[in-house]
């Protein structure tokens, strides 16, 4: 079936200019995370939806950093008024309640984004 | 917070050796352990995850133990391949409160394995 995918898969931007990354998860998949990928780092939490619980926003580094889920499926992380160090690679991930109570999360090929 | 440290940072290996790789971490409640291979301009994928109810888990060339007490967990392969050359992460995650569902997962730094012909 299809996997997570992201849109767009590179986006080069002006510093001060506001930019939406999006995500399609796995269908009926109910949890959906964002992560973001510094060049040569590990993966940084950004924030995680499940269900139609409150998300875990614990992660944003900024308040110009948000994100929402509509209708439980898609997903948009919104950085606003950008800086050059928001530049990284923005994975999103998902995944399902499974029956042994872990969620394996299945990522997406992330969005390469350049603050110029 | 969580906190998960990875080595080697680099690894190089001939081809038909083995490859370890250490990973710490310090939040005791984690409880869920994945492991994630990263190929050049595509996203983690999944490659084998260990619960904290079991100390060791195989998977073909693959394995993973974890030592609960001392707070670490290893990947181990076997027979290395050129094809297995990539970035590998581990990664920790514990249970949300009030729910039975895992939330987000904390990485290492990574271990660039290169294998040589």
């Amino acid at each position: 079936g299809a996997g997570v995918s992201q849109s767009p898969s590179n986006k080069v931007t002006e510093k001060g200019k506001d930019v939406e990354l999006r995500c399609d998860p796995i269908s009926g998949h109910t949890a959906l995370y964002w992560y973001r990928q510094s060049l040569g780092q590990g993966l940084e939490f950004l924030i995680y939806f499940q269900g139609n619980s409150a998300p875990d926003k614990s992660g944003l580094p900024s308040d110009r950093f948000s994100a929402e889920r509509t209708g439980g499926s898609v997903s948009t992380l919104t950085i606003q008024r950008t800086q050059q160090e928001d530049s990284a690679v923005y994975l999103c991930a998902s995944s399902r309640k499974g029956l042994a109570g872990a969620e394996t999360q299945y990522f997406g090929p992330g969005t390469r984004l350049l603050v110029l | 917070g969580e906190n998960v440290e990875q080595h080697p940072s680099t690894l190089s290996v001939q081809e038909g050796d083995s490859a370890v790789i250490k990973c710490t971490y310090s939040d005791s409640a984690s409880n869920y352990f994945p492991w994630y291979k990263q190929e050049l301009g595509k996203g983690p994928q999944l490659i084998i995850d260990i619960r904290s109810n079991v100390g060791e888990k195989k998977d073909q060339r693959i394995a993973v133990t974890l030592n609960k007490t001392a707070k670490h967990f290893s990947l181990h392969i076997t027979e290395t391949q050129p094809e297995d050359s990539a970035v590998y992460f581990c990664a920790a995650s514990m249970k949300r409160a009030g729910g039975t569902s895992y939330g987000k997962l904390t990485f290492g730094q990574g271990t660039i394995l290169t294998v040589h012909p």
